[in-house]
């Protein structure tokens, strides 16, 4: 199965919002509700910010929004802060009965 | 506290074996899957396989069939990654990682372990 497609990066300036996309097909993003997005800084483990394509686990800001429409999924960041510069990754559930990530989005806090 | 503990940093040659762990703690090690995710120097996230430490269901990425195997010892609560014969290009990060429900295995990942570093020389 091939890698979701992600910007390679996106941009925006502090209090901002910015949006990554995630471009899957009917056979993952587009067939199911497992939709995640991860948050990963320099040096250390992914970090989970949504879960089914909406869902924030506890203790993650509401400024980080997910949503989906057809086979792309979309991750938005609002209010933007500079401890959001990192690289975010999507991830999907497949009909093989695996997983697969994006091609991950560095985001830049100008 | 629910945890995954992996092992320490690993440096060997090519051609030679290596089994990788993550030792799980603060939960039922039965009844999560556990997933294995690599990632190669400035590169992104592959996801490598997972398994169900219950009955030992294992499922891998097309790209890692043949190539790793995944295992897990209940009696222990420790899942394995496992090369028969390592090649340069498996100089990487491998993280560990439990699904946020259990018995899923499309869920999220919401517990990770810490990464293991393996540098494979030539």
């Amino acid at each position: 199965q091939s890698a979701l497609t992600q910007p390679a990066s996106v941009s925006g300036s502090p209090g901002q919002s910015i949006t990554i996309s995630c471009t899957g097909t009917s056979s993952d993003v587009g067939g199911y509700k497992y939709v995640s997005w991860y948050q990963q800084h320099p040096g250390k483990a992914p970090k989970l910010m949504i879960y089914d394509v909406s869902n924030r686990p506890s203790g993650v800001s509401n400024r980080f929004s997910g949503s989906k429409s057809g086979s792309t999924a979309s991750l938005t960041i609002s209010g933007l802060q500079a401890d959001d510069e990192a690289d975010y990754y999507c991830s999907s559930y497949t009909s093989s009965g695996t997983q697969v990530f994006g091609t991950g989005t560095k985001v830049t806090v100008l | 506290e629910v945890q995954l503990v992996q092992s320490g940093t690993e440096v060997k040659k090519s051609g030679e074996s290596l089994k990788i762990s993550c030792k799980a703690s603060g939960y039922t090690f039965t009844i999560y899957w556990i997933g294995w995710v690599r990632q190669m120097p400035g590169k992104g996230l592959e996801w490598m396989g997972i398994i169900y430490p219950g009955d030992s269901d294992t499922r891998y990425s097309p790209s890692f069939q043949g190539q790793v195997t995944i295992s897990a010892d209940k009696s222990i609560t420790t899942a394995y990654l496992q090369w028969s014969s390592l090649k340069a290009s498996d100089n990487a990060m491998y993280y560990c990682a439990r699904p946020s429900a259990p018995y899923s295995r499309g869920d999220a990942f919401d517990i990770w372990g810490q990464g293991t570093m393996v540098t494979v020389s030539s």
